[in-house]
């Protein structure tokens, strides 16, 4: 079975600053996607960022950056220059690649990031 | 393009009725899954529709159900409801058949009295 886990529950950051998210996850396939979303308090979930598990690269989008390290299966989440509409649960996700799966996601406890100004 | 509509937005029940929720996905989109949220339990995968067929199941008892019908839109429905069943249900959409990106509704908060 897949697992994703997130061991902050909550972590606060300073506008204009740099904050880091962890999430690890487990499983003995070899291809698979890695998410992370944003929940802010409207509880609509919005996908931030992904990751191919065959892609070598980090995956970036403006602000947001990974660090995907697959030996270790470790994904974290790098907010730069944190904004306070970066307030929101973020949650780590998982997924197979092998169709039987579907677009099953597994989803990690999530962490709660509060933004100060 | 429209995103992921879910009816209603809020809703009350009682202990031992029945209720549906409704999810229309994105135009296109053939793949509809549902979770259910809670503070105690997190996201947690109810099951997945594809072209009108259950693809795959989380681990709910069989007071949890669901269908899709021919222009993609899913309903779930839960009977004989119980307080634990007060939760957040998300639906969310995928134009594939493998997940490369799921687009979320607002979700059907459920309060269960």
């Amino acid at each position: 079975a897949q697992t994703v886990t997130q061991s902050q529950p909550e972590m606060s950051v300073q506008e204009a600053e740099t904050v880091t998210l962890s999430c690890t996850y487990d499983t003995s396939e070899n291809n698979y996607y890695l998410f992370w979303y944003k929940q802010p308090p409207s509880r609509q979930m919005i996908l931030v960022i992904r990751q191919e598990a065959y892609k070598q690269q980090n995956a970036t989008e403006n602000r947001f950056s990974v660090n995907f390290q697959k030996a270790a299966k470790s994904f974290s989440l790098k907010i730069s220059d944190s904004q306070l509409g970066d307030t929101a649960m973020y949650f780590c996700a998982f997924t197979l690649t092998r169709g039987e799966y579907g677009n099953k996601l597994v989803f990690g406890a999530g962490t709660i990031l509060r933004v100060k100004s | 393009k429209a995103g992921v509509t879910q009816t209603p937005r809020y809703l009350i029940k009682t202990r031992g009725q029945q209720v549906t929720l409704s999810c229309s996905p994105i135009s296109g989109h053939r793949s509809v899954s549902w979770y259910q949220q809670t503070p105690g339990q997190g996201l947690q995968f109810l099951f997945e529709y594809f072209s009108e067929t259950q693809r795959n199941k989380g681990n709910f008892p069989g007071r949890f159900s669901g269908r899709q019908f021919s222009n993609s839109r899913s309903e779930m429905n839960v009977s004989t409801l119980e307080l634990g069943d007060s939760a957040l249900y998300l639906c969310a959409s995928s134009p594939r058949t493998v997940n490369t990106e799921a687009f979320f509704g607002q979700g059907t908060r459920l309060t269960v009295v």
